[in-house]
């Protein structure tokens, strides 16, 4: 069975730009959050979708934003990139809402110059 | 807000038993999860663990949990040369909670 797939596993984007990282999940998991890892601040919960609907937003400003398909795979769109926005981006899967276990894909490693 | 609390390193021979330690302060925690970290990778789920449990082994994995103390530990026996990685704790409180609340990582170094 397929683990979870993030791509893409590498980006680099400017200052002002925006960009879209995916997430597909394992097959049957209708559960995605999305965590942004860095040194200093370690895993920080972004944001949970379920069948399509936002359930739970972490601390982050407006500019992080994500959606979820009718097939489960989601994206997060993170808009006028700072520099601290640099991070590993990770995607966790479960199949319900409840987190009992959460796989975690590779992660999309963003750098913001 | 919630809190978990990890030492940073932790460094152990190799063939001895690694003991990982975790404190957290939810109350309301449900699910505890260890998860390993190798370097350029995403989290692996090792093991979880209900609250209402004390103890849970997996091969060479047992989990500890002490409810009272809100103290969660990890012991990995016979240590390998492929366990060196970071090893995160976290906690999950259900219902509406905030995702999982992660730990800052202890980096496991295995010496010959």
């Amino acid at each position: 069975k397929a683990g979870v797939t993030q791509t893409p596993r590498y980006l680099i984007k400017t200052r002002g730009q925006q960009v879209t990282l995916s997430c597909s999940p394992i097959s049957g998991h209708r559960s995605v959050s999305w965590y942004q890892q860095t040194p200093g601040q370690g895993l920080q919960f972004l944001f949970e979708y379920f069948s399509e609907t936002q359930r739970n937003k972490g601390n982050f400003p407006g500019r992080f934003s994500g959606r979820q398909f009718s097939n489960s795979r989601s994206e997060m769109n993170v808009s006028t990139l700072e520099l601290g926005d640099s991070a590993l981006y990770l995607c966790a899967s479960s199949l319900g809402h409840t987190n009992t276990e959460a796989f975690f894909g590779q992660g999309t490693r963003l750098t913001v110059v | 807000g919630e809190d978990v609390e990890q030492s940073l390193f932790l460094s152990v021979r190799e063939g001895d038993s690694s003991v990982i330690n975790c404190t957290y302060t939810d109350s309301s925690s449900t699910y505890l999860y260890w998860y390993k970290q190798e370097p350029g990778a995403g989290l692996q789920l090792l093991t979880y663990i209900f609250s209402n449990m004390d103890m849970k082994q997996d091969q060479r994995l047992t989990v500890l949990l002490n409810k009272k103390d809100k103290h969660l530990s990890l012991r990995i026996a016979d240590t390998q040369t492929g366990d060196s990685a970071i090893y995160f704790c976290a906690e999950y409180s259900g219902g509406g909670a905030d995702g999982l609340t992660f730990g800052k990582g202890t980096h496991l170094i295995i010496q010959p």
